[in-house]
């Protein structure tokens, strides 16, 4: 399968503490995005990186996320402290400045997601 | 100015009819605007997308009608079936940034 991957898809946890979610994007695109999504919404969008600069950061993003890609490759989520109100999907996208058809325009591809509950 | 605002929530209709999704918006700086479809368990993908400079965008059943000047725009689904059955996302990009509607589940009558 050579789509966005992410790991793990569950992740149940308790309040306080520290989460870690990792997302491999499609091998050549060089852009990745990370979103989270609650129940009955749509994704939100957390941060974006360039190959590894994080290039922006959501207000969303609170001092306890932090979002890492060292090599420009995969990407880690890192959520410290956990809350309950940080249960979400947590959705991870590439893409490449390339156009890849005349619909696409540097389309965003998707993973299925990490689903986090905070009990 | 960042909202994209979609509507129904939810939509009800019966096999072989027409599912009609509509999204407002406000930034003019907005210009790519794409509608994804996503089932549980899953990702969003990609279903059709449309530029400003283009008032409609045709792809087998799915149909965007785009309204530049009232900032408005919407997916039609023709002769709906029961694998339609989702939720669809309407979305609006500047840059590298997407701002997603909060959804519309379909559900399709069999």
């Amino acid at each position: 399968d050579t789509g966005v991957s992410q790991d793990p898809r569950h992740k149940i946890t308790k309040r306080g503490q520290n989460v870690t979610f990792r997302c491999d994007p499609i091998s050549e695109h060089n852009r990745l995005y990370w979103y989270r999504q609650t129940l009955g919404q749509g994704p939100e969008f957390l941060t974006y990186f360039q190959n590894e600069a994080q290039l922006e950061k959501s207000r969303l993003l609170s001092d306890r996320f932090s979002a890492e890609r060292p090599k420009g490759s995969f990407s880690t989520l890192e959520i410290q402290r956990t809350e309950q109100g940080d249960s979400a999907m947590y959705l991870c996208a590439s893409s490449s400045p390339l156009a890849q058809g005349p619909s696409s325009y540097n389309e965003q591809f998707f993973g299925p997601g990490t689903r986090l509950t905070v009990l | 100015q960042q909202q994209v605002k979609q509507s129904p929530q939810s939509l009800i209709v019966q096999k072989g009819g027409i599912s009609i999704i509509n999204c407002a918006y406000e930034n003019t700086a907005f210009d790519y605007f794409p509608w994804y479809q996503q089932f549980p368990g899953k990702g969003p993908a990609l279903l059709i997308a449309i530029r400003p400079d283009v008032s409609e965008k045709k792809e087998g059943r799915f149909t965007i009608s785009f309204n530049k000047s009232a900032k408005q725009f919407s997916l039609h689904i023709m002769d709906s079936q029961p694998g339609d059955s989702a939720t669809y996302f309407c979305a609006a990009r500047g840059g590298f940034k997407t701002i997603f509607g909060a959804g519309t589940r379909l559900f399709v009558k069999a």
